[in-house]
């Protein structure tokens, strides 16, 4: 079983849906981090978050410790918004490896 | 804004070569990362390093060493470039200290070895 499962794996809505994309992870940490990929390569940082919630934008992000969750939401999602979503958390004995989510695939339609 | 930036997006090499591929940043970042992203098997920590000379094996060192002579240059060298080392590498930096820090990725460089 990974230590970090990302649900839904692939996903494709309409322009201006509410979007829920999910963290479940096995190990006690120190912070998650939600990443965001688009094709071609690069890496983008959205979130690190310890605790409660963070909000940029149309991105929400939110975490409960106790059940070892997080949650990336998208309102009123756009084409743009179309990449691969991933969730890595460092462990409670780390400050700096992160363990990697497989990520989330989605899909926005005009 | 961070600026994490590698040498080459694309690379082609031959099997046996040695290979270089660089990583800068800008931001005065103690800790550098170098990953390897394959389909179905996610981001794999090759090598890191949190200081000048200093490097530390990740999950995956095999067929790979490093270099850090300078804190904002990360370089991954591929001593005999293999065909199982086609892939795309990504080169991280982030701040250390006592908690995590978020960790900012260059735009990334995909190795076809033939």
């Amino acid at each position: 079983k990974n230590e970090v499962e990302q649900s839904p794996q692939n996903l494709t809505a309409q322009e201006g849906e509410f979007i829920t994309i999910n963290c479940s992870y096995s190990v006690g940490i120190s912070a998650l981090h939600w990443l965001q990929q688009h094709p071609g390569g690069g890496i983008v940082s959205l979130f690190m978050l310890s605790s409660g919630k963070k909000k940029h934008g149309r991105l929400i992000a939110t975490i409960n410790i106790q059940e070892k969750h997080s949650s990336l939401h998208i309102t009123a999602s756009h084409p743009r918004d179309s990449a691969v979503y991933i969730c890595a958390v460092y462990a409670a004995d780390s400050n700096y490896q992160l363990i990697w989510g497989a990520g989330t695939k989605l899909i926005i339609k005009p | 804004d961070v600026k994490v930036t590698q040498s080459s997006r694309y690379l082609v090499k031959r099997t046996g070569e040695k290979v270089f591929l660089e990583c800068v940043q800008d931001m005065d970042h103690e800790n550098m990362f170098w990953y390897r992203q394959d389909p179905g098997l996610g981001l794999r920590l090759i090598y890191f390093s949190y200081d000048v000379k200093m490097k530390e094996k990740g999950d995956i060192p095999e067929g790979y060493s490093v270099s850090r002579e300078k804190k904002e240059r990360f370089s991954l060298i591929l001593e005999s470039a293999s065909t199982n080392q086609t892939s795309m590498y990504l080169c991280a930096s982030s701040f250390l200290g006592l908690a995590p820090y978020e960790q900012y990725f260059g735009p990334g460089t995909r190795l076809t070895v033939t």
